[in-house]
């Protein structure tokens, strides 16, 4: 399974854009990347997705690198609910199950 | 859209006596669930994958006679720990999938905290 590779923390100040960035080295080149996040006792909420060109939604944007080897998850504006911890997860399949394997995350702390 | 509950939100329980959760999607059909546990400070574990219809597909380690996975329908998943003791005590999340393919999203459920007594 190929694996992700975050910082264990990062801070930002409100009001103020977060690039969240992820290495993916073994990356195959049918594994989407996925962007989860998690509050404190809830599930994982899903932020975005994507293959290769960049993406954009109402919650964030991805960037994707040309060699797909590393993404960056940008919030454009951090407020205090975008505390959590954010998890990068590549999508491959083991025997034709696509699963998602957790790494540690990135735990981001906003400063008002 | 896309929505995934569990029931019960927590539950304590006096070990060994079983437990079950449920997880369903609310607002879609979910062929495939997958069953999660989640330590303190850690990150999520798959435990297994389970598809509508047939046997749950465990992940190393994960004891299936312990862990009872039960998908009968397209939007209801249940797992039962078995005798539980206090070291299964955690917090258990489900999600659900329309398909399994490697752009589909997985949906996340609110998470079930199990505290074994």
């Amino acid at each position: 399974d190929a694996k992700t590779t975050q910082p264990n923390s990062m801070e930002s100040n409100e009001e103020e854009p977060v690039h969240l960035p992820c290495n993916h080295s073994t990356i195959s080149g049918t594994d989407y990347i996925h962007w989860y996040r998690q509050l404190p006792s809830q599930g994982p909420e899903y932020v975005i997705h994507g293959l290769t060109s960049n993406v954009n939604n109402r919650m964030a944007s991805l960037a994707i690198a040309e060699d797909r080897k590393s993404s960056t998850l940008i919030l454009h504006r951090a407020t205090l609910r975008d505390a959590a911890v954010y998890y990068c997860i590549l999508s491959g399949s083991t025997s034709g199950t696509y699963k998602y394997i957790f790494g540690t995350g990135t735990r981001l702390k906003v400063l008002a | 859209g896309a929505v995934v509950s569990q029931h019960p939100s927590w539950v304590i329980c006096k070990s060994g006596t079983s437990v079950k959760i449920e997880c369903r999607s609310l607002d879609f059909q979910a062929t495939t669930m997958f069953w999660y546990r989640q330590f303190p400070k850690q990150s999520l574990m798959l435990m297994a994958t389970s598809n509508e219809g047939s046997k749950a597909t465990y992940e190393q380690g994960v004891e299936k006679d312990k862990f009872l996975i039960n998908h009968a329908s397209l939007t209801l998943s249940t797992l039962t720990v078995t005798s539980a003791h206090p070291e299964d005590s955690s917090f258990y999340i489900c999600s659900a999938t329309t398909r399994v393919t490697s752009t589909d999203t997985q949906y996340f459920g609110p998470g079930t905290r199990l505290t074994v007594l």
